[in-house]
């Protein structure tokens, strides 16, 4: 596609459930990387992605997240047991270069509202 | 601890005034600074990359400067129009991480009054 996509655009949980969120980087775009903005605030790093491996997972707040990316192309940020804290703006972007020498690419985001 | 801070945290200006985003971050290794821009409901758009290298970037009627050693950055927008009207963020990379580990200050929310 043109550019980077994420679905749902909108979710409503209940406190205690699961929810999966999705991103669709731009075709051939080594590099993933998940954010989480809450209201307000700047994005802040979850976890990284090159191709299917996940180099970086520091930012994820618990082991409630978990993110994969088994065929180094669409990624799925799962979130288990779902907090009334965990209410945010999911945002993906991606990056055509494994290093630090290109932008990255957002998409629109997932609003994350758990009751 | 590595962080990236924006001032003001609103600004409103009226239409055709010239204008300057302000962002700070507390360690001068870095690899390099974007702006982007966010609008309401949708993701964040990149404006200006600045590579540590270099000391500014200029996109139309945007400006972008770097000062590592003061550990600041600004964005100038000439004429500022209602269609500029967003959150500014800045985003910092820093150095040896070896890839787009990027930090973002909280934002500058700009309104320009037609």
């Amino acid at each position: 596609g043109a550019g980077v996509s994420q679905s749902p655009r909108y979710k409503v949980a209940k406190r205690g459930q699961d929810v999966a969120l999705r991103c669709d980087p731009i075709s051939g775009h080594v590099s993933l990387f998940w954010y989480q903005q809450a209201l307000g605030q700047g994005p802040e790093f979850l976890t990284y992605f090159q191709n299917e491996a996940q180099l970086d997972k520091s930012g994820l707040p618990s082991d409630r997240f978990f993110a994969e990316r088994p065929e180094g192309s669409v990624s799925t940020l799962k979130i288990q047991r779902t907090q009334q804290e965990d209410s945010a703006v999911y945002l993906c972007a991606s990056s055509s270069d494994p290093g630090a020498q290109e932008t990255q690419y957002f998409g629109p985001g997932t609003r994350l509202l758990v009751l | 601890k590595q962080e990236v801070t924006q001032i003001p945290a609103a600004l409103s200006v009226p239409e055709g005034e010239n204008l300057v985003l302000n962002c700070s971050f507390t360690d001068s290794a870095i690899y390099n600074l974007q702006w982007f821009r966010q609008d309401p409901g949708k993701g964040l758009t990149s404006l200006l990359l600045i590579q540590s290298s270099q000391r500014e970037q200029t996109s139309g009627r945007l400006n972008a400067s770097l000062d590592k050693s003061s550990g600041r950055s600004t964005l100038y927008i000439a004429a500022s129009q209602p269609g500029d009207s967003a959150t500014y963020l800045c985003a910092v990379t820093f150095g040896g991480g070896g890839y787009q580990k990027v930090t973002f200050g909280t934002g500058t929310k700009l309104q320009v009054i037609p």
